[in-house]
């Protein structure tokens, strides 16, 4: 089965600095990762995917790194903001379904 | 454009009733996917369909819960009878699915369900 794993359950950094966001995985046969992002009251946002044939993915602000030798996924924020305050979720599909953790709350001091 | 729509916002109602959530995927989507989110447990997938067909309800809890899809546009997940342990938040999720290719998918806002 897939579990995913953490660092840190939380994290806090001051406005304007980079955020980085790590992420472990169990299973070697996951091929595609999804970074979600929930803020309170919501449902979790699409911010970024990465298939199991790329090693880094750049979007507005966020790149999502992929090291499949360790199963190890991060997202880097840049110049992180008071909006960026949520909890982050990295979910490896396998099989079609989505394999959540328990998250990691990334608070953003002003 | 209209993202997944699930409704009620909010559910309070006594143990023992019947509870039905509803949710509209993002239209063209042909997966829907139906998770609940607890502190305890997370983020956890109950079922989901392709191309309104259940394919996996490995995730349900038990036989009160129970979910349909009877058409592209629509799908219900129901528990009868309703517990207090099935306080939760629950989500609908939908995606298109190529058959070949992973896509992300697209989460509703949620139903928050208390059961008192």
């Amino acid at each position: 089965g897939e579990s995913v794993g953490l660092h840190l359950p939380t994290l806090s950094v001051q406005e304007g600095d980079n955020s980085i966001i790590n992420c472990a995985y169990s299973n070697s046969a996951s091929d595609y990762f999804i970074w979600y992002k929930q803020e309170s009251g919501k449902g979790p946002q699409f911010i970024i995917d990465i298939r199991s044939n790329m090693d880094k993915r750049q979007g507005q602000r966020v790149t999502v790194l992929l090291n499949k030798t360790v199963k190890h996924l991060s997202l880097q924020i840049a110049a992180t903001q008071p909006g960026d305050s949520a909890v982050y979720f990295c979910a490896p599909n396998q099989g079609g379904k989505l394999i959540f953790g328990q998250g990691t709350e990334l608070s953003v001091k002003p | 454009d209209a993202g997944v729509i699930q409704s009620p916002r909010h559910e309070v109602t006594e143990m023992g009733q019947e509870v039905t959530l509803r949710c509209k995927p993002i239209s063209g989507h042909n997966s829907l996917f139906w998770y609940r989110q607890t502190m305890m447990r997370g983020l956890e997938l109950l079922i989901y369909f392709n191309n309104n067909v259940p394919i996996d309800d490995s995730g349900m809890p038990e036989d009160r819960f129970s979910a349909k899809m009877p058409n592209a546009s629509f799908s219900t997940l129901k528990i009868q009878p309703s517990e207090p342990r099935d306080s939760a938040v629950y989500f609908c999720a939908s995606s298109p699915w190529t058959g070949w290719s992973n896509q992300p998918q697209h989460f509703g806002d949620g139903t928050r369900l208390s059961i008192l």
